[in-house]
């Protein structure tokens, strides 16, 4: 069975540094790998995803995510971060049998001015 | 331009009241999706559909039901709503089911049970 860890449950950076949160899946085949972000009281919005090709993938609102098939890692970064990337973050895979997300626990992310 | 519309947003009921939750989609997608989230956890898939074809989570209790009418709307009922079944319900479509479509979210409903 799929699964996906999220170490980190809560991090805080000030506004303009840099940001990696990190992400480790267990799947057996080539997974396909997302990013969400939810902020409070809202739905999931996808940052980026990777199924195939570049391993360094680039998102929206200036995230990047890399994907490292040896350390089963998909970690989202940002170089600056602001004051509005304050959300949850989820990271998912997708088992490719009728497209079921599994989701990591999520990082809370707060940032200080 | 909202793509999947949630409502109502906020719904109160009292246990063992019947709901319903509704949503819709202006993408034409194939396939919705209902997850229950619960506070500070991740979203949990209840149940989805693929086209007509309902598929239920193995571990989806009897007490949650849906409906999809058409392609655009999709219902999820609780029957006999529990104290613990108060949550976000959000609602998601996907164009198709390949692993790597991407899943459009709502923006939720958010769940009291008194």
């Amino acid at each position: 069975a799929q699964s996906v860890t999220q170490p980190d449950i809560h991090i805080t950076v000030s506004e303009g540094a840099s940001l990696e949160l990190r992400c480790n899946y267990s799947y057996g085949a080539t997974p396909y790998l997302f990013w969400y972000v939810q902020s409070p009281g809202q739905g999931l919005q996808l940052l980026l995803k990777y199924f195939s090709g570049d391993t360094l993938v680039q998102g929206i609102k200036g995230f990047e995510a890399e994907f490292k098939r040896s350390q089963s890692s998909f970690n989202l970064r940002k170089p600056s971060v602001h004051w509005s990337d304050a959300a949850e973050y989820f990271c998912a895979v997708n088992n490719n049998a009728g497209n079921m997300l599994t989701f990591g626990g999520g990082t809370r992310l707060m940032v200080k001015p | 331009d909202a793509m999947v519309i949630q409502n109502p947003r906020y719904q109160v009921t009292q246990f063992g009241k019947p709901v319903t939750l509704s949503c819709s989609q202006t993408l034409n997608h194939n396939v919705m999706y209902w997850y229950q989230q619960k506070s500070s956890q991740a979203p949990k898939l209840l149940f989805h559909y693929y086209d007509k074809d309902f598929n239920n989570e193995a571990d989806t209790p009897d007490n949650f039901q849906s409906r999809r009418p058409n392609t655009s709307f999709c219902f999820l009922d609780i029957r006999s709503p529990g104290l613990g079944d108060a949550a976000m319900y959000l609602c998601a479509t996907s164009r198709d089911s390949q692993g790597w479509e991407t899943q459009y979210f709502g923006p939720g409903t958010r769940l009291l049970v008194l």
